[in-house]
């Protein structure tokens, strides 16, 4: 089966250090993709990893391990308009580039 | 420039009605996708077509009828609508398909309710 696991919420202080998880049980991996949504908006690309290690972009990061089948999403200096759902979402090795989405992490950034 | 658009952006309707949702992207891009986000916000793929030819079919009612006229556009037909439809309904256009890095840029969303 395919399965991937994400808090459903997580709760921060503007200007800290969070990190979301994700575990995933996949038929093959060929990709790990971490996805922003703002209530009631598109969800919108910030990383992929398909190599183990860290992948840094501005005050967002991402680390995978595939053999442990995991990935977080580090998110430096928060800010309120941080505040949003992550989704994470994994590409099995099919030739359809099908993406398996978690249920996402609903973060809130307090003041 | 919007680069993936969906129309419409709501859409209430009756039981047992059809409706159908447009979807166009303007990024040249060559795979469309069709998404559906339940109320627990879990974003669940049900079709996908490259070059308009139809890759991903997923356990989805024949109700569903998704119809590509060329790589640019991908419209959703539903049939004899259910109160189970409502959800909000994306579609999302990426470059390449197997090991491809690119990323699926989403449309705006549909919000569609069934009463």
């Amino acid at each position: 089966g395919q399965n991937i696991d994400q808090p459903t919420e997580m709760t921060a202080t503007e200007g800290a250090i969070v990190q979301i998880n994700c575990t995933y049980q996949t038929s093959g991996f060929n990709g790990l993709f971490w996805y922003q949504q703002h209530a009631g908006e598109a969800p919108t690309f910030l990383s992929y990893n398909v190599l183990d290690g860290l992948e840094e972009k501005g005050r967002f990061s991402s680390f995978l391990s595939r053999s442990k089948g995991y990935s977080y999403l580090l998110l430096k200096e928060l800010q309120m308009k941080d505040s949003a759902s992550y989704l994470c979402a994994v590409r099995g090795r099919s030739n359809t580039g099908k993406l398996i989405f978690g249920q996402g992490t609903t973060l809130q950034v307090k003041p | 420039d919007t680069a993936v658009s969906q129309t419409p952006k709501y859409l209430v309707t009756q039981m047992g009605n059809d409706k159908s949702i447009k979807c166009e992207q303007n990024l040249g891009h060559d795979t469309m996708y069709w998404y559906k986000q339940d109320s627990k916000k879990f974003l669940k793929i049900m079709f996908s077509y490259n070059n308009k030819e139809l890759i991903i079919n997923e356990t989805v009612p024949n109700r569903f009828s998704p119809k590509s006229p060329d790589k640019a556009h991908l419209n959703l037909h539903i049939n004899s609508l259910e109160l189970g439809d409502s959800a909000v309904y994306f579609c999302a256009s990426s470059q390449g398909l197997f090991g491809s890095p690119y990323e699926q840029y989403f449309g705006p969303g549909t919000r569609l309710t069934v009463t």
